[in-house]
């Protein structure tokens, strides 16, 4: 049973076009994020939500629109998409949002190659 | 600003042979603390962690991690290494209080030579 699971696993996409990267969580968890991991292996957290409301979002720029229609989703939208997007992007889950931290579970990954 | 510095880019141990993977970090007040291994095309699988109490922390795969203060430092420890340890190891460090906002170390890729 996969506990955070992403689709798709591969994305190859043309410059301008708009995608989305799914992510969905069965752990129960209340916390869900999306890291964004560069060619040099660099990974940075980009959003979080908790119970659907966002919680922390980076300097992001504003392509980028993560939608959670329930606390076990977390979907990122890309829009006008750009080859410095090219990157490993990840999505996590955790039980807490905020003080006792939690252990944050990821999910296998989607590469997206930007041409 | 708080950072994780990992400065082994690359590392190769044989097999059998023990192995330190070192991590500092710079930080505000004393940070939660975990190591993640990535293995290839996977994601990041938790091996251990860090919030208070004793230092010295039992992960799993064998590993151990020990947090020391004065050095602002994590290091990973295994005594002996085996083939299918080889992957990317990554550092990283969390508020004790506020969002959970991990911040990651740039990773030591791990080789196990024969």
């Amino acid at each position: 049973d996969t506990a955070v699971s992403q689709t798709p696993k591969y994305l190859v996409t043309q410059m301008g076009n708009d995608k989305s990267i799914k992510c969905e969580q069965n752990l129960g968890h209340d916390t869900m994020y999306w890291y964004k991991q560069d060619s040099k292996k660099f990974l940075k957290i980009m959003f979080s939500y908790n119970n659907k409301e966002l919680i922390i979002n980076e300097t992001v720029p504003n392509r980028f629109s993560p939608k959670s229609p329930d606390k076990a989703h977390l979907n990122l939208h890309i829009n006008s998409l750009e080859l410095g997007d090219s990157a490993v992007y990840f999505c996590a889950s955790s039980q807490a949002l905020r003080g006792n931290i939690d252990t944050q579970y990821f999910g296998p990954g989607t590469r997206l190659t930007v041409l | 600003a708080q950072s994780v510095t990992q400065p082994d880019i690359h590392i190769t141990v044989s097999e059998g042979a023990s192995l330190e993977l070192r991590c500092n970090y710079s930080y505000g007040a004393t940070p939660y603390l975990f190591w993640y291994v990535q293995s290839p095309g996977q994601g990041l699988q938790l091996l251990l962690k860090y919030f208070s109490g004793d230092t010295l922390v039992q992960g799993i795969k064998g590993f151990e991690a020990e947090f020391k203060r004065s050095q602002s430092s994590f290091n990973l420890r295994k005594p002996s290494v085996h083939w299918s340890d080889a992957a990317e190891y990554f550092c990283a460090v969390g508020p004790p209080t506020g969002f959970q906002k991990l911040v990651f170390g740039t990773g030591t890729r791990l080789l196990v030579s024969p």
